[in-house]
């Protein structure tokens, strides 16, 4: 029992690249969310899904893409990197009001 | 919108002593609040939710937090605490559709 695995835990993108941070559970948890995590400024949603097929935006989704197609996965895709999307991103996820399970997250830079 | 504010950047304890980490969240009809510890270099791990019910809940690792109404809090405590509980905690409030907001964070140092 994995629960929530991310890939990769280190990337380093050139400005304008694009990547997809993967974020695989296999804890059939209905909710799935990314945050970025910057220093002094907490966790901030990016965006979140309630279910397959069912995502909306958090606090800071410019630039950042999803798509839920299955339970299990949920990928984030960076259009264009930026050095601002430079942070630690962490998937988690949740059923119910149970609080979330959080992945060990991706540390990006952008150079 | 709802809020989660933690007020102290930083606490510095003994090892031994009590420790309190503050919280207070925006107002809410119901109030599910959380309190996550994050280690250097991991992901956050969940020490204890309140949903409703008896406003002293325990956790795991020794924790309790306290809810009240009247005052919009929630903080954490803990009666004696040891050099491996040194770590970075985040209190947040979620909505009954799996979206957490969290609060900037508190540091704990634990002096020997």
């Amino acid at each position: 029992n994995a629960g929530v695995t991310q890939t990769p835990k280190f990337q380093v993108l050139k400005t304008g690249q694009s990547m997809t941070l993967q974020c695989a559970q296999d804890m059939n948890h209905e909710y799935m969310s990314w945050y970025r995590q910057d220093p002094g400024m907490g966790l901030r949603l990016i965006h979140y899904s309630v279910g397959a097929g069912i995502t909306d935006q958090g606090e800071v989704p410019n630039g950042y893409n999803v798509s839920r197609s299955t339970t299990e996965d949920f990928p984030l895709r960076l259009l264009s990197a930026a050095p601002s999307q430079t942070s630690v991103y962490f998937c988690a996820t949740g059923q119910g009001d149970y609080g979330y399970t959080f992945g060990s997250g991706t540390r990006l830079t952008v150079v | 919108a709802q809020s989660v504010t933690q007020p102290d950047i930083h606490i510095t304890v003994s090892e031994g002593a009590s420790l309190e980490l503050r919280c207070n969240y925006s107002y809410g009809a119901t109030p599910y609040l959380f309190w996550y510890v994050q280690s250097p270099g991991q992901g956050l791990q969940l020490l204890l939710k309140y949903f409703s019910g008896d406003t002293l809940v325990q956790g795991i690792k020794g924790f309790e937090a306290e809810f009240k109404r009247s005052q919009s809090s929630f903080n954490l405590r803990k009666p004696s605490v040891h050099w491996s509980d040194a770590a970075e905690y985040f209190c947040a409030r979620s909505t009954n559709a799996g979206k957490s907001t969290f609060g900037d964070g508190t540091t704990l140092t634990v002096k020997p």
